[in-house]
């Protein structure tokens, strides 16, 4: 069972464009909810992370929306870069950010200069 | 800081053997846990381990089995390799309930 619905699966923005990831939840206990960063032959690299007592957290570009009642969540990457070309992973968990993380399916985001 | 680390980069295997895959957590982490990502997939939690114990376990078969020694640092160890077991594995460590940071993974192929 998919615990974590990821959407979509392939984006292609242009440079200095928005890209937009979303993501829906079916576990109701689920408290943190990253996003991973991976490129090709690495692992995945935390870029951000929010929980449920907050609607919007922002770092640099990275931007998450979390709708608490939709049981969604999504990334906005802004001014988007060909740097950031690479996949990119919703995930969520409960109790503590240590435990277990449920990936979603993955988004490939193309950012072409 | 040194980063989470893992060996071998790549390793391949035929069916029926064993192999065992090793990690060394971030510097200060405790706790480690293992994900299997198959190609265009999202990584699959294995198993997590803290203080030496086994610490809650995903859906995989008892053939896939792991240790955690005293500085931390653990293996993955799975028995009676089948085809459907090439994939990426993935090392995680975490410090309490601080976030998880990976190892760029062992790419393991099944021939």
């Amino acid at each position: 069972q998919q615990q974590v619905k990821q959407s979509p699966q392939s984006l292609i923005v242009q440079k200095g464009g928005i890209s937009i990831i979303n993501c829906a939840y079916e576990n109701t206990a689920f408290d943190y909810f990253p996003w991973y960063q991976q490129f090709p032959g690495k692992g995945p690299a935390l870029l951000i992370a929010i929980r449920p007592d907050v609607s919007e957290k922002k770092e640099g570009r990275f931007t998450i929306s979390f709708n608490k009642s939709a049981k969604q969540f999504s990334l906005h990457i802004m001014d988007s870069q060909p740097g950031d070309s690479a996949t990119y992973f919703c995930a969520a968990t409960y109790n503590q950010a240590g435990t277990a993380l449920i990936f979603g399916k993955g988004t490939t985001l193309s950012v072409s200069s | 800081e040194t980063g989470v680390t893992q060996s071998p980069t790549h390793l391949i295997k035929t069916r029926g053997q064993q192999v065992t895959l090793r990690c060394s957590s971030q510097s200060g982490h405790n706790t480690v846990s293992w994900y299997q990502q198959a190609l265009g997939q999202g990584p699959q939690f294995i198993f997590q381990y803290y203080r030496e114990e086994e610490n809650g376990r995903g859906n995989f078969p008892p053939r896939f089995s792991g240790l955690q020694f005293p500085n931390y640092s653990s293996e993955l160890n799975v028995n009676a390799l089948e085809l459907d077991d090439s994939a990426l594995y993935l090392c995680a460590s975490s410090l309490g309930e601080g976030p998880q940071h990976f190892g760029d993974g062992t790419r393991l192929s099944i021939l």
